[in-house]
């Protein structure tokens, strides 16, 4: 079964326009990472956050977590043509990596 | 460095058909995992191995997959007979897993079409 569930499902966002996706988890976590996978690609790690980390940032990126709520959020910041992807969240509980349903992010350039 | 690499990327066979997939992980890399992702899906754990031992294979089928990992480096996923729902991408996975943290680097994917 699913761990993460991503929020929203897609997003279609012009070029320069910062887009937000969510994550929502149910189980106890060691950390929480986020990755990108390209059209016919394999997964792209982008970013991780620990369970006892609030907030994260590399390069564009921005990562929220909130163990209270069991929720996570991606930001990414002036956004590229090339961001166009499926982000998806992934849980990390006991080396056991579980991974949410994914957003499509679509960047209109 | 190569990163993980997958084969082959595309194979399309018959139903009851049997399919294996090869996976070579990043060279130093004790942890593999094999994930399917169906079409619109994420990817859902079959089996993770540390070294040659598999130690999380509660998701894999068994009547119909079995997977191996000799020699604690190259691995490889097989299916038989497939079954049109396994159509899929099948996905490889590896990790030193030294720095703590469970950061997976994965390979291109094996893309499955039962017909």
């Amino acid at each position: 079964s699913q761990q993460g569930e991503e929020d929203p499902q897609a997003l279609s966002i012009q070029e320069g326009e910062n887009a937000t996706m969510n994550c929502s988890y149910k189980t106890s976590i060691n950390n929480l990472q986020w990755y990108r996978q390209n059209s016919g690609r394999g997964l792209v790690h982008l970013i991780l956050i620990r369970s006892n980390e609030r907030e994260k940032h590399s390069g564009r990126l921005r990562v929220t977590l909130d163990t209270s709520k069991k929720s996570s959020s991606l930001l990414i910041t002036a956004s590229r043509a090339a961001d166009t992807a499926s982000y998806f969240c992934a849980t990390d509980d006991r080396n056991r990596l579980a991974f949410g349903k994914g957003n499509q992010v679509v960047v209109i350039p | 460095e190569a990163g993980v690499v997958q084969s082959p990327r595309y194979k399309i066979i018959e139903k009851k058909q049997p399919v294996a997939f090869w996976c070579n992980p990043i060279s130093g890399h004790n942890t593999l995992y094999w994930y399917r992702q169906n079409l619109g899906q994420g990817p859902e754990l079959l089996i993770r191995y540390e070294n040659e031992e598999a130690v999380d294979d509660s998701q894999l089928p068994k009547d119909r997959f079995s997977a191996e990992r000799l020699k604690g480096v190259d691995s490889t996923l097989k299916i038989q007979p497939a079954e049109l729902g396994d159509s899929a991408v099948y996905l490889c996975a590896s990790t030193d897993g030294d720095s703590g943290a469970n950061v997976l680097t994965f390979g291109a994917g094996s893309r499955l079409t039962v017909l």
